[in-house]
């Protein structure tokens, strides 16, 4: 069975400096697409960054970038010069590009605390 | 990307009440999903509604329990039906772009006294 693992539940970053969020999942399937949702107290879930598993580049948004490391089923974020606004639970998601499998799973998270 | 509202934005409601929860999309989508997220706890898919057949439904959940409707492309509603504490959670709709990303309504906070 395909899962997601968020080994940090809680993690504090002082502002300006850069944080790494760990992600590993387990899966079977050679292609599949990887994200990272971010979660704000207002709840509204809001999509980070995402990952394509056959790409060797690792994405990058910004302040944001991953390490995609697809051998070690790892897909980490990190967050550069952080923000107060960077405070927020953040998910990992797996989906498999299969055709006709619309499910995504998700890790427990990471509540991601930015101390001024 | 798409934009996603949902009614109500939180309710309280006794046990054994039902409460339907409303979900509307900016644009036409083949497929709307309902997660729930309980309290402290990650994102679980329960069902997936699709416009003109019966929604499918994630193993531990019931279409008596949670009847889904999806009369046209852009609105679902999910009923929580006969409610118990248990169902005390975040439950948020979704949809899928055509790169796979999923996009997020604002969520339905219940509580179930």
């Amino acid at each position: 069975a395909q899962t997601v693992t968020q080994s940090q539940p809680e993690m504090s970053v002082q502002e300006a400096e850069t944080v790494t969020l760990s992600c590993t999942y387990d899966t079977s399937e050679s292609d599949y697409y990887l994200f990272w949702y971010k979660q704000p107290p207002s709840r509204q879930m809001i999509l980070v960054i995402r990952q394509e598993a056959y790409k060797q580049q690792n994405a990058t948004e910004n302040r944001f970038s991953v390490n995609f490391q697809k051998a070690a089923k790892s897909f980490s974020l990190k967050i550069s010069d952080s923000q107060l606004g960077d405070a927020a639970m953040y998910f990992c998601a797996y989906r498999p590009t299969t055709s006709g499998t619309y499910k995504y799973i998700f890790g427990t998270g990471t509540r991601l605390k930015v101390l001024a | 990307s798409a934009v996603i509202s949902q009614k109500p934005s939180r309710d309280i409601c006794q046990r054994g009440t039902s409460l339907t929860i409303q979900c509307q999309v900016d644009s036409q989508v083949t497929m709307m999903f309902w997660y729930r997220q309980q309290p402290g706890q990650s994102l679980t898919l329960i069902a997936t509604a699709n416009q003109g057949s019966e929604a499918t439904y994630e193993s531990g959940f019931v279409i008596d329990k949670f009847p889904i409707s999806r009369p046209n492309l852009t609105f679902s509603t999910l009923t929580v039906s006969n409610m118990s504490p248990e169902d005390s959670s975040i439950y948020l709709c979704s949809v899928h772009s055509l790169s796979y990303e999923q996009y997020f309504g604002p969520g339905t906070r219940l509580t179930v006294t």
